[in-house]
C-alpha cells in the first residue's frame, strides 16, 4: 500500500523567510510519479510539480525548489523569501506510473503554511 | 478551455436524501476520479475510472455511487447522505503518459444534516 506522510501540520514564517516543506512516501513500485499541490485559502486545487521516479534532478522554478532523494523517500518543497501570497495548504501525493494507475493520487494530510507580513 | 468544471458548489442535504454532484472536463482525459477531503486527512480517493464505462473504488467508496457514460462526464451519486459524508468533493482528470499530473475542479461543498 502506498502511503504519504507531511509531518508537518502547520508552519508560521514571517515574509523572507525561507522555508521547507516535508515530505516522505512509502511504495513498493518501483515506478511512481511524485506532486506538490497548493491550495490557497479560495480553495482551489493548484499543481505545482511532477517528478518521476526515475529522474532525481532537483528542481528550481523562481522561488520554489524541489529535492528528491529516492534513497530517504522524501520529496521536499522549499520555499524561498517567502510571500504572504505564499500562504495555503500544500499537498504532497503519489501516484504509480503506468496501467490504470494514472487517476489514482494517495495524498499526504496536508500542511498548512501561513506567511506573516 | 474550461477544464474540469464541478456543480454545484455548495449544497446542503438532509440524512436520507439523495443527489448527484456533476464533474465534467473539455481536455480529453482517459481517467477521471472522484475526492474527499476533510479536515486533517488530505484527500482520499473514492471512485476513478479509465475510460468510459470503466470505473472502479478507490480508498473510501461507501454511500457513492458512479458510471462513466462519457468520457467528459463522471457524476457522483450520493445515494442516501449520511452526516459522516459531509465533505469538501472534488473531481479530478488525467492523461496518461507524458502528462500524468490531475487537474482538480473547484470542488463542492456538501453539509448532511
Amino acid at each position: 500500500a502506498q502511503k504519504v506522510t507531511q509531518a508537518q501540520t502547520e508552519i508560521s514564517v514571517v515574509e523572507k523567510e525561507d522555508v521547507t516543506l516535508d515530505c516522505v512516501y512509502e511504495t513498493r513500485d518501483t515506478t511512481y510519479y511524485l506532486f506538490w499541490y497548493k491550495q490557497p485559502p479560495s480553495g482551489e486545487l493548484v499543481f505545482l510539480i511532477r517528478r518521476n521516479s526515475f529522474d532525481e534532478q532537483n528542481e528550481i522554478s523562481g522561488r520554489y525548489s524541489w529535492n528528491f532523494q529516492k534513497s530517504t523517500s522524501s520529496f521536499n518543497f522549499t520555499i524561498t523569501a517567502s510571500q504572504v501570497v505564499d500562504s495555503a495548504v500544500y499537498f504532497c501525493a503519489l501516484s504509480e506510473a503506468g496501467g490504470t494507475s494514472y487517476g489514482k493520487l494517495t495524498f499526504g494530510q496536508g500542511t498548512i503554511l501561513t506567511v506573516h507580513p | 478551455n474550461a477544464g474540469v468544471t464541478q456543480t454545484p458548489k455548495f449544497q446542503v442535504l438532509k440524512t436520507g436524501q439523495s443527489m448527484t454532484l456533476q464533474c465534467a472536463q473539455d481536455m480529453n482525459h482517459e481517467y477521471m476520479s472522484w475526492y474527499r477531503q476533510d479536515p486533517g486527512m488530505g484527500l482520499r480517493l473514492i471512485h476513478y475510472s479509465v475510460g468510459a464505462g470503466i470505473t472502479d473504488q478507490g480508498e473510501v467508496p461507501n454511500g457513492y455511487n458512479v458510471s462513466r457514460s462519457t468520457t467528459e462526464d463522471f457524476p457522483l451519486r450520493l445515494l442516501s447522505a449520511a452526516p459522516s459524508q459531509t465533505s469538501v468533493y472534488f473531481c479530478a482528470s488525467s492523461y496518461s503518459g507524458a502528462v500524468p499530473e490531475a487537474f482538480f475542479g473547484q470542488g463542492t461543498r456538501l453539509t448532511v444534516v
